[in-house]
């Protein structure tokens, strides 16, 4: 049993294209996490979000508490948006989602 | 400013030997975490850090892990008689505070032959 889930688990979109990641959760949180990981393995924390949303740039990340569902919108995709992203929850502990594998081609 | 940084950047040990990994938080994070990422599995927490207290030890794997923060900086995390199935990246993450954005460090790549 998850207690986070993510979809899709793969992502090939053309560059311009609006890209939606989805997470749902089983578990009572304090706060949701949106990560990126880079091939080569480095690890950029995007959002910290606990609910609404939030806009940093390109991307949109959003929260219903009372769904347990998050989305994560980039709009006008680059290739250089091109990584894994991770959700994570933050509750009694941590889990995180099994990651999002983004390809944006040129 | 500075980041998180770990050491070694890379391990390899022999089944059975103990190993040390060591991270470096940013400057006044309170918070320090500490998580695996095996190859082609996603992110397990294993411990956090509140000061150099350790209110969640739950996602520790195993007795033969363990870790220590002293002055509520410097962490290590060891690993007692290592197994192959230890191999993994293991990444340090640091915060102001648990109810703020986490920075990561480069993690340190173990393998264990």
């Amino acid at each position: 049993k998850n207690e986070v889930e993510q979809s899709p688990q793969n992502l090939t979109a053309q560059e311009g294209e609006f890209i939606t990641i989805n997470c749902s959760y089983s578990v009572g949180i304090s706060a949701l996490h949106w990560l990126q990981q880079h091939p080569g393995g480095g690890i950029v924390s995007l959002f910290m979000l606990s609910s609404g949303k939030k806009k940093h740039g390109r991307l949109i990340a959003t929260i219903n508490i009372q769904e347990k569902h998050s989305s994560l919108h980039i709009t006008a995709s680059h290739p250089r948006d091109s990584a894994v992203y991770i959700c994570a929850v933050a509750g009694n502990q941590f889990y995180f989602g099994t990651g999002t594998s983004l390809t944006v081609i040129p | 400013g500075a980041g998180v940084s770990q050491s070694p950047s890379n391990k390899v040990t022999e089944k059975g030997k103990d190993v040390e990994l060591r991270c470096d938080p940013i400057s006044g994070h309170t918070a320090l975490y500490w998580y695996r990422q095996s190859l082609g599995q996603g992110l397990e927490f294993l411990i956090y850090f509140q000061g150099n207290s350790a209110p969640d030890k739950s996602g520790l794997p195993s007795d033969r892990f363990s870790a220590e923060r002293t002055g509520g900086s410097v962490s290590t995390l060891t690993i007692q008689r290592t197994q192959q199935e230890d191999s993994a990246v293991y990444l340090c993450a640091s915060s102001p505070d648990r109810r703020e954005t986490q920075y990561f460090g480069p993690g340190t790549r173990l393998l264990v032959l």
